[in-house]
């Protein structure tokens, strides 16, 4: 099956700052990559996401990116403020039959210091 | 719209109980997944439902572990003769995704936090 790894486990950033967390993935047939954010005591909230035809995507102040070759993804956030502070999810998936079971890695705590 | 809604929101059950946990989805999704969350971890796939038809349960643990959606809206997880190693976040997820129409997003509901002591 699947097996997604994600690094670092904890990032801490001053404000303005740019964050980068990456997540590697096994199953060369995954094709849809998406990013959660979990802000404590709430619902993983899906902030953005990739499909496996493009190589980056960009909304605002966050970015994807996509190496299909090396099984690698990376999320993207420039300026950070406060409220970007939470832990990341990255996920893949391999959809199929009109459905996808995402596997998660393990989380990245993100710490943004005003 | 209402977001995918879960109760109980909180459990807490003596070993051996059984529990039901319920889910409500997004209205108009007909796909629904269960997910298991430990502490710290990401979330962990169970089972998933297209419309009232169970279509992948790989992800559950054994046999005490079944859900159901009976009328394809909305499901129960339920775990039955509880054990310790049960206790963690149970969330579902649904998504507008049909063989026919291609939608990837899953979103999240809050969640049951189940403990069992």
């Amino acid at each position: 099956g699947e097996n997604v790894e994600q690094h670092p486990s904890t990032l801490s950033v001053q404000e303005g700052d740019s964050a980068v967390i990456k997540c590697t993935y096994s199953d060369s047939a995954s094709n849809y990559f998406p990013w959660y954010k979990q802000e404590l005591g709430k619902r993983p909230q899906l902030i953005i996401d990739i499909r496996s035809n493009v190589g980056e995507k960009k909304d605002q102040r966050i970015a994807v990116t996509l190496n299909k070759t090396a099984k690698h993804f990376s999320l993207h956030i420039t300026e950070t403020q406060p409220e970007d502070s939470a832990v990341y999810f990255c996920a893949a998936s391999r959809y199929r039959s009109g459905y996808s079971t995402l596997t998660f890695g393990k989380g990245t705590m993100l710490l943004v210091s005003p | 719209g209402a977001g995918v809604s879960q109760s109980p929101r909180y459990k807490v059950t003596k070993r051996g109980q059984d529990v039901a946990l319920r889910c409500d989805p997004i209205s108009g999704h007909v796909s629904l997944y269960w997910y298991r969350q430990a502490l710290g971890q990401g979330p962990e796939f169970l089972t998933y439902f297209n419309y009232e038809a169970q279509q992948d349960k790989s992800g559950l643990p054994n046999d005490r572990f079944s859900a159901e959606r009976p009328e394809g809206s909305i499901s129960t997880l339920t775990i039955q003769r509880t054990e310790q190693r049960d206790s963690a976040m149970y969330r579902c997820a649904s998504s507008l995704a049909t063989g026919s129409r291609p939608s990837y997003e899953q979103y999240f509901g809050p969640g049951t936090r189940l403990t069992v002591t």
